[in-house]
């Protein structure tokens, strides 16, 4: 079964730069996540989706960052204009159907980023 | 609030030493409870859960208790491996699906 799949895996960027990287969620799944992983601050969650709608931005760290999802089987994070301090590992991961005892997430290989 | 504390890495064994890594937890009600690996250079996977006090989870060795009275689901491993050295992560998760992940416990083990 295919998994999470992000691309690019490794993108170098100037600062400045637009960057966008891309997110497959496995088929069937109707929650997608954005995370950010870095040495100083760990694993924080971004933005979450459900059939496609934002359901919590409250982790996107300023109007640089934006995240779409236009259908069921993609996202993008873009940000635009990238800084330094907006290199780190950006996963995406997906789940499928809610329920009360909590489920499990898949998570992609991660997108690692650096801006210079 | 909502927090899962884990123990401080880097934590480093001996091949077929006994690991324990610390989890505490702090929420409301009562979490679904995970411990998720991650490999260099890969994502993050899900090694056990528990769903439930008194419940166990256990994968590849590898073994949690879900206690209620002391909020703790601390990983256990009776004899690791070189190939176990990864980062290990607790998290919990809260309605409506918002996963939250403690910092991570760096494991090494050397042959």
């Amino acid at each position: 079964d295919a998994g999470v799949i992000q691309s690019p895996r490794h993108e170098v960027t100037e600062m400045g730069q637009e960057v966008t990287l891309r997110c497959k969620p496995i088929s069937g799944h109707d929650y997608l996540f954005w995370y950010r992983q870095t040495m100083m601050r760990g694993l924080e969650l971004l933005i979450y989706f459900n059939n496609n709608v934002p359901i919590d931005d409250s982790g996107m760290p300023e109007d640089r960052f934006s995240a779409k999802m236009p259908n069921a089987s993609f996202s993008t994070l873009k940000i635009q204009p990238s800084e330094p301090r907006d290199s780190a590992v950006y996963f995406c991961a997906s789940s499928g159907r809610v329920s009360i005892s909590g489920n499990t997430i898949y998570f992609g290989e991660g997108s690692w980023l650096t801006v210079v | 609030g909502n927090s899962v504390t884990q123990m401080e890495g880097p934590v480093t064994l001996s091949e077929e030493a006994f690991l324990t890594i610390n989890c505490t937890y702090t929420a409301t009600g009562y979490p679904s409870l995970f411990w998720y690996v991650q490999y260099p250079g890969e994502g993050l996977q899900l090694l056990l859960k528990a769903t439930k006090a008194d419940d166990k989870g256990s994968n590849k060795g590898f073994e949690a208790t879900y206690r209620k009275e002391t909020t703790s689901f601390h990983l256990e491993k009776g004899s690791v491996q070189v190939s176990d050295s990864a980062v290990y992560f607790c998290a919990l998760i809260r309605f409506p699906y918002k996963y939250i992940f403690g910092t991570g416990t760096r494991l090494k083990v050397l042959a």
